[in-house]
């Protein structure tokens, strides 16, 4: 069964970076297009961004254009995103999902990130 | 962007109602659209995608329907279980984009 394994949340200070990883298992990672999604604490549903299949294809949300970076390690069924220069506003649940089409039928449990001094 | 606008934002409701959500998208999106379902503390859960198909496993008294602008997910008769937030999601293009959420609750 697809299993999504978030980890790298923790409480950072406005400006600094953080790295979030996913792992996955149950189905062929370097066959599916990847998301991260996040959710403030008692807010609704914001996409963050996608990564396709092969890597060649990457979008973003304006709100984290140009500070959040998507990527993945087929060889280690990973998938990751480079949060710099984060602000308060970064505070949220963040959960990768596993994509079919542009639907989310997978989710992690989410690991938090708390952006604050 | 697409913005996605949900009616109501909470609903209150007895064991047994039915119960009907709206999501209207700011411009056509043919039927690229999806309904989640998430309990406190839980990952959302996907119920229907491409606007009227029932994921596998989701009780058959979910129902959407909608096409173009206009879509909505019915509880036919509400279950215990089916006290949560839903929340519609658009497919179409990228930004993808989530309605604000409607959180059933118990009456």
């Amino acid at each position: 069964q697809v299993q999504l394994v978030e980890s790298g949340g923790g409480v950072v200070q406005p400006g600094r970076s953080l790295r979030l990883s996913c792992a996955a298992s149950g189905f062929t990672f370097s066959d599916y297009g990847m998301h991260w999604v996040r959710q403030a604490p008692d807010k609704g549903l914001e996409w963050v961004a996608v990564i396709s299949y092969d890597g060649s294809y990457k979008d973003y949300a304006d709100s984290v254009k140009g500070r959040f970076t998507i990527s993945r390690d087929d060889s280690k069924n990973t998938l990751y995103l480079q949060m710099n220069s984060l602000r308060a506003e970064d505070t949220a649940m963040y959960y990768c999902a596993k994509a079919e089409e542009k639907y989310f039928p997978h989710w992690g449990q989410g690991t938090l990130v708390t952006v604050s001094s | 962007d697409i913005q996605m606008t949900q009616s109501p934002s909470s609903v209150s409701a007895s064991v047994g109602d039915r119960v009907t959500i709206t999501c209207r998208a700011s411009q056509g999106i043919s039927s690229w659209l999806a309904w989640y379902q998430q309990k406190p503390g839980k990952s959302p859960k996907l119920l229907i995608s491409v606007a009227s198909s029932l994921q596998s496993g989701v009780p058959s008294r979910f129902s959407g329907s909608g096409s173009g602008t206009d879509f909505t997910l019915t509880i036919s008769s509400l279950q215990p279980e089916d006290f949560a937030t839903y929340y519609c999601q658009q497919a179409n293009s990228y930004p993808l984009t989530f309605g604000g959420g409607t959180k059933v609750e118990i009456k």
